[in-house]
């Protein structure tokens, strides 16, 4: 199984409402990623989990916060986004070894958030 | 700040052309991967390259990472509609194994 897994495939939201967004991977990785991706712009690393506990925060806004419950899962806890927040947002995975080619990132299919 | 600047930035061909996609960087990194992404999808790995001057094919795609690891190539030959998308290269540094540096993309389209 070398498949990253994304819910939901859409979302709209409010800027008052909680909403959370789900990533699971069975490929035994160690390394979950959110990226955040702009229309027509690279994807923009967001958080990084390494070994279930959170080791980059680049320096997102607290309406946004990650949660990893095990080592296959990972969310995102959305609340009182701006418009400006309307994205895909893609999580990844990888084995979480350092160099030698052995950190692959491989992305699950994003959920398109639209904020109102 | 490590940087991947990637040219050009929108391809249009025809059905059948050959062309090239570049990476280049003055930083030095550990591994370089590339990625095609689709509209409304996520990247999808295509291959890594680790060594310096190490050339990898996968059918009508030739990827080259450079002899000092700091830029890279996608070759494709015989161009086809399926291979239009977003093609995007990113670079693990040394030392930040759980960052990759995403080039700026490049958007291919390619038509009949």
């Amino acid at each position: 199984d070398t498949e990253v897994t994304q819910t939901p495939k859409h979302l709209v939201m409010g800027m008052t409402n909680k909403k959370s967004l789900k990533c699971e991977q069975h490929m035994g990785h160690r390394a979950m990623y959110w990226y955040k991706q702009k229309a027509k712009k690279p994807p923009e690393l967001m958080f990084v989990y390494s070994y279930e506990k959170l080791s980059i925060n680049e320096s997102v806004p607290s309406r946004f916060s990650p949660e990893c419950p095990n080592s296959s899962l990972l969310n995102l806890h959305l609340h009182a986004l701006q418009p400006e927040d309307s994205a895909l947002y893609l999580c990844a995975s990888s084995q979480g070894h350092a160099g030698g080619g052995a950190n692959e990132q491989f992305f699950g299919p994003g959920t398109r958030l639209t904020v109102l | 700040t490590q940087l991947l600047e990637q040219s050009p930035q929108f391809l249009s061909i025809q059905e059948g052309e050959n062309l090239t996609v570049y990476c280049n960087s003055s930083s030095v990194f550990s591994s370089l991967q590339w990625y095609r992404q689709e509209p409304g999808e996520g990247p999808v790995l295509l291959v890594t390259v680790v060594t310096g001057g190490e050339v990898k094919k996968l059918k009508r795609l030739t990827f080259q990472f450079g002899d000092a690891r700091k830029d890279s190539s996608l070759h494709i030959t015989a161009a086809q509609p399926g291979d239009t998308g977003l093609y995007l290269c990113a670079g693990e540094g040394a030392g930040t194994a759980s960052k990759l540096t995403f080039g700026t993309g490049t958007r291919l389209q390619v038509t009949l």
